[in-house]
């Protein structure tokens, strides 16, 4: 099977950098994702790592280890509206897309 | 607005009684996929349905089960609903298998209450 790990909570201060890891157990997978969710809103995609290294969307980045089973996502210049839960999933082979979501981790932004 | 629709947006129902879900996926999207959150949990994946064909399965209940229509809409049906099945069911659709299937748009979710 397959599992993912993050924390539950950080909490970082308005124009920080935060960085949410994320550990996995996995036979196969072909990358992994980040969603956001806004309190019981619908998750939206962020990034997406295939290969190992690091990739950049504006404020955002996410990091891909393979040899270490880990990734990250690291948020730059916090605003208050980064304050949400933040997910990693796993895109798993063979299963027609089918991605593992992690528990998530909220992540709370102060002034 | 992610062009994914579900309906409805919140449900109450008693324990023992059956209700479907329904999601409508972005136009030109033939992947459905269904997940549910109860509090403060992830994403569980339950199903999903390629051009109308179960193509992966998650640890779905047997009281539960879906189908995805020639028009590509999606229907989640629970069956003898016990409380703890309250949760937030949110529907999902990519261009699976095109290209940036990792890419799952997501619907507002449906919350359903079970008393």
């Amino acid at each position: 099977g397959q599992s993912l790990e993050q924390p539950s909570e950080v909490t970082a201060v308005e124009g920080a950098i935060v960085q949410i890891n994320c550990t996995y157990q996995t036979s196969g997978f072909y990358g992994l994702s980040w969603y956001q969710q806004h309190d019981g809103g619908a998750p939206t995609f962020l990034s997406y790592n295939a290969l190992d290294g690091l990739e950049e969307t504006g404020r955002f980045s996410s990091f891909l280890s393979r040899s270490d089973s880990y990734g990250y996502l690291l948020l730059q210049e916090l605003q208050m509206k980064d304050s949400a839960s933040y997910f990693c999933a796993l895109l798993i082979y063979n299963q027609g897309g089918k991605l593992i979501f992690g528990q998530g981790t909220e992540l709370s932004v102060k002034p | 607005d992610s062009g994914v629709t579900q309906t409805p947006k919140h449900l109450i129902t008693a324990t023992g009684q059956r209700v479907t879900l329904r999601c409508s996926p972005r136009s030109g999207d033939l992947s459905v996929y269904w997940y549910q959150q109860s509090l403060d949990q992830g994403l569980q994946f339950l199903i999903q349905y390629y051009n109308g064909e179960e193509r992966a399965k998650g640890n779905i209940l047997e009281r539960f089960s879906a189908q995805q229509f020639p028009d590509l809409h999606s229907e989640l049906n629970l069956s003898s609903l016990e409380l703890g099945d309250s949760a937030l069911y949110f529907c999902a659709s990519s261009v699976y298998p095109k290209g940036r299937n990792y890419e799952q748009y997501f619907g507002p979710g449906t919350r359903l209450t079970v008393t």
